[in-house]
């Protein structure tokens, strides 16, 4: 069965501090990994993916097989990162179904 | 707006009574999934077309529950003689078909709360 957790529910810095949201994932084969973000009041929309390789709005999230982990980072929260986030992961296949994790607040404070 | 729609964005209803909610996705998206959310969880599949079949249910989805695509297009979920733990947001979310795992594009939801 393919799981994915979240470890915290809320995470709180000042604005100009590190963030890093944390993500363990279980699944018997090769997932694909997922952030998915939630601004107050919009609808949940895709951040990144780790196929991708790239860093969106200077975040980035590396995923660790050894480790089964695709933790996301940002170096420097804005107040405008302030949303929820959910880790997803998703079987290569047919079905893209996604499994998420519970999701975390994350809170930047000026 | 282009993106996915789904209706009435909230309902209220009382115990046993059936609902329906109507997901219309973007247009070239071949894929459709369902997904429920409660307070404090993740969003959990329900159910997935491609096209108009309907290729996988979730173990979610009681009998109660059914879901239809008819023409590919729209998607309706109704819900009949509703419980309380059937409050929950409803969403809707459409992808297009290609290698890999394509991007996922959410609705707003419709929040379901039954009295």
């Amino acid at each position: 069965a393919q799981r994915v957790t979240q470890p915290e529910k809320l995470l709180s810095v000042f604005k100009g501090a590190p963030v890093e949201l944390k993500c363990n994932y279980s699944y018997s084969g090769s997932p694909e990994l997922f952030w998915y973000v939630q601004y107050s009041r919009q609808r949940l929309q895709l951040l990144l993916r780790h196929i991708s390789r790239e860093s969106i709005k200077g975040f980035t999230a590396d995923l660790n097989k050894g480790e089964t982990s695709f933790h996301l980072k940002k170096p420097f929260a804005q107040e405008e990162d302030s949303a929820m986030y959910y880790c997803a992961l998703s079987k290569t296949g047919a079905n893209s179904k996604l499994t998420f994790g519970k999701g975390i607040t994350l809170s930047v404070r000026p | 707006d282009t993106g996915v729609s789904q209706n009435p964005r909230h309902k209220i209803t009382k115990r046993g009574q059936n609902v329906t909610f109507r997901c219309d996705p973007i247009s070239e998206h071949n894929r459709l999934y369902w997904y429920r959310q409660t307070l404090g969880q993740g969003p959990e599949f329900l159910t997935y077309f491609q096209n108009e079949a309907q290729l996988e249910k979730s173990r979610l989805l009681s009998d109660r529950f059914s879901a239809e695509r008819p023409k590919g297009s729209f998607s309706t979920l109704e819900i009949q003689r509703t419980e309380q733990g059937d409050s929950a947001m409803y969403l809707c979310a459409s992808s297009s078909q290609g290698t890999g795992v394509a991007e996922a594009f959410f609705g707003q939801g419709t929040r379901l709360t039954v009295v």
